[in-house]
């Protein structure tokens, strides 16, 4: 069964760095999300992602946040400079249609910013 | 905002019985209402969904009951099993928009 992959499963980094979260989406898919849980919180969204360009972004994402889809099979989510309230469970999903479908969920990568 | 409310952070249900979690929701644009599972260190997984035009949709022992006018629904999962026990997210979105809105999560376990 095809499913959303992503890399790494878990990352450690300083405050202030740069990290980037790998996600491969599902391959006849066409949009594509990135969420957030903060330990205990509820599911967070980030972004949304359609035919190469954002179509809907939270407040949380911020100019610190970027996504990219660099090579029609990738989709990353890369932020400057980490803060530790940046620490959390990053989950990327992708849908193949915008309305009355369900989104699959990759495992997510648990970021920790020390 | 809050606009998808589950306000029963944990539910104990023995095995075999039914587990009824519930959600409710603000915005009156939402139109597809989905239930997601959730284990620890994991990504949620799709477990059913329903669509505003209907106010009910079974799959197998889960089935989704929707009362619009109450902004509300239900997932009943009939017989529970133990490998039910896992935090249970609703979620909704509106055609309008991309994204889900989810709840803060039910955490069912089902006592063997």
């Amino acid at each position: 069964e095809p499913e959303v992959t992503q890399t790494p499963s878990h990352q450690v980094t300083q405050m202030g760095q740069e990290v980037i979260l790998r996600c491969v989406p599902i391959s006849n898919h066409l949009y594509f999300y990135w969420y957030r849980q903060i330990l205990g919180q509820k599911v967070e969204f980030l972004v949304s992602f359609y035919n190469n360009e954002i179509s809907e972004k939270s407040e949380i994402f911020d100019d610190q946040f970027s996504v990219e889809r660099p090579d029609g099979s990738n989709f990353t989510l890369k932020i400057r400079s980490t803060k530790l309230e940046d620490s959390a469970m990053y989950f990327c999903a992708s849908r193949t249609d915008r309305i009355r479908t369900e989104a699959f969920f990759g495992q997510g990568t648990r970021l920790t910013v020390v | 905002d809050q606009q998808v409310k589950q306000n029963s952070p944990s539910l104990s249900v023995q095995e075999g019985r039914i587990s009824i979690l519930n959600c409710d929701y603000t915005n009156s644009m939402f139109d597809y209402f989905l239930w997601y599972k959730k284990y620890p260190a994991e990504g949620p997984t799709f477990l059913i969904s329903i669509s505003s035009i209907k106010d009910k949709n079974e799959d197998g022992r889960f089935t989704v009951f929707l009362n619009k006018s109450a902004k509300h629904l239900s997932l009943h999962i009939v017989p529970s099993q133990p490998g039910d026990s896992a935090v249970y997210f609703c979620a909704a979105s509106a055609n309008t928009g991309n994204q889900f809105y989810f709840g803060t999560g039910t955490s069912l376990t089902v006592i063997p």
